[in-house]
C-alpha cells in the first residue's frame, strides 16, 4: 500500500550489507515484472524489470530473481546505502499493455548506520 | 530533460464537488497512465491513454474519467467526490506503453472533506 500512514512490512539493514526484498505475485499468466522504489513525497521510481522468460536480471547494485514455479520475485540490493531507504514495490503486468500494472503492498527498507 | 509534471500538487475539496488533475508527460512520451495510491488499497491502475484514446481501464466507477490531448498532455476528472477519493493520484508516462520503464510524476494529493 501507500508508504505513508500504513503499517508496511519493514526490513532493517545495516549500511554496507546486502538487502533482499521478497514479493509473491498472484497470476501465473503475468509475463512482466518490475520493481519500483518510492521515497517519501515522491512518485515511484523504476529500478529494474524482468520478463517471464528469464530467471535473473542484474543492474547496477541490484538483481531481480524470478521463480515462476512458486510465483515469487525478489530484489537484491548489494552494499545497501542510506539513500536506498524507501518503500519498495513489486509490480506485475497481468495483461493489456505494460502500463497496466498490479502493484504489491510494498516493503519499507530502513538502512541503519 | 524535464520529468513528468503534475498539477496541482495538493488540493482540498468537499464531498460532491468535482476535480480535474493535469499531467504533462516527458517530451516524446505518448502513453500516459493514471494510478491512485491510498493507504488501504495501495497503488491501483485507473486508466491509460495513448494517442488521445483510452487504451486500458481499471476497475473504478464512471465518476473517474480522463482524456489526452494531441500534445500527449492528460487530464483526469473525478466527479461527485466522496471521502474515499482522498488519495495520491499519480501520473506515469512511457514512450509507447508496450514495455519498458514507466516514469512517474510526484503526484497530486487530493483531500476530500
Amino acid at each position: 500500500g501507500e508508504s505513508v500512514g500504513l503499517h508496511l512490512p519493514t526490513l532493517s539493514v545495516q549500511e554496507g550489507d546486502n538487502s533482499i526484498i521478497n514479493c509473491a505475485y498472484s497470476n501465473s499468466a503475468s509475463d512482466y515484472f518490475i520493481w519500483y522504489k518510492q521515497e517519501s513525497g515522491k512518485g515511484p521510481q523504476f529500478i529494474i524489470d524482468i520478463r517471464s522468460n528469464m530467471d535473473k536480471r542484474q543492474g547496477q547494485r541490484v538483481t531481480v530473481l524470478l521463480n515462476k514455479t512458486v510465483k515469487h520475485l525478489s530484489l537484491q540490493i548489494a552494499a545497501t546505502q542510506p539513500g536506498d531507504s524507501a518503500v519498495y514495490f513489486c509490480a506485475e503486468n497481468k495483461g493489456g499493455t505494460a502500463s497496466k500494472l498490479t502493484f504489491g503492498t510494498g516493503t519499507r527498507l530502513q538502512v541503519t548506520l | 530533460k524535464a520529468g513528468v509534471t503534475q498539477t496541482p500538487r495538493y488540493l482540498i475539496k468537499t464531498r460532491g464537488q468535482q476535480v480535474t488533475l493535469s499531467c504533462s508527460p516527458i517530451s516524446g512520451h505518448r502513453s500516459v497512465s493514471w494510478y491512485q495510491q491510498t493507504p488501504g488499497q495501495g497503488l491501483q491502475f485507473l486508466f491509460e491513454y495513448f494517442s488521445e484514446t483510452q487504451r486500458n481501464k481499471g476497475n473504478f466507477p464512471g465518476r473517474f474519467s480522463g482524456r489526452q490531448f494531441s500534445n500527449s498532455r492528460s487530464e483526469m476528472n473525478v466527479s461527485t467526490l466522496e471521502l474515499g477519493d482522498s488519495a495520491l493520484y499519480l501520473c506515469a508516462s512511457s514512450l509507447a506503453g508496450e514495455g519498458g520503464e514507466l516514469f512517474f510524476g510526484e503526484g497530486s494529493r487530493l483531500t476530500v472533506l
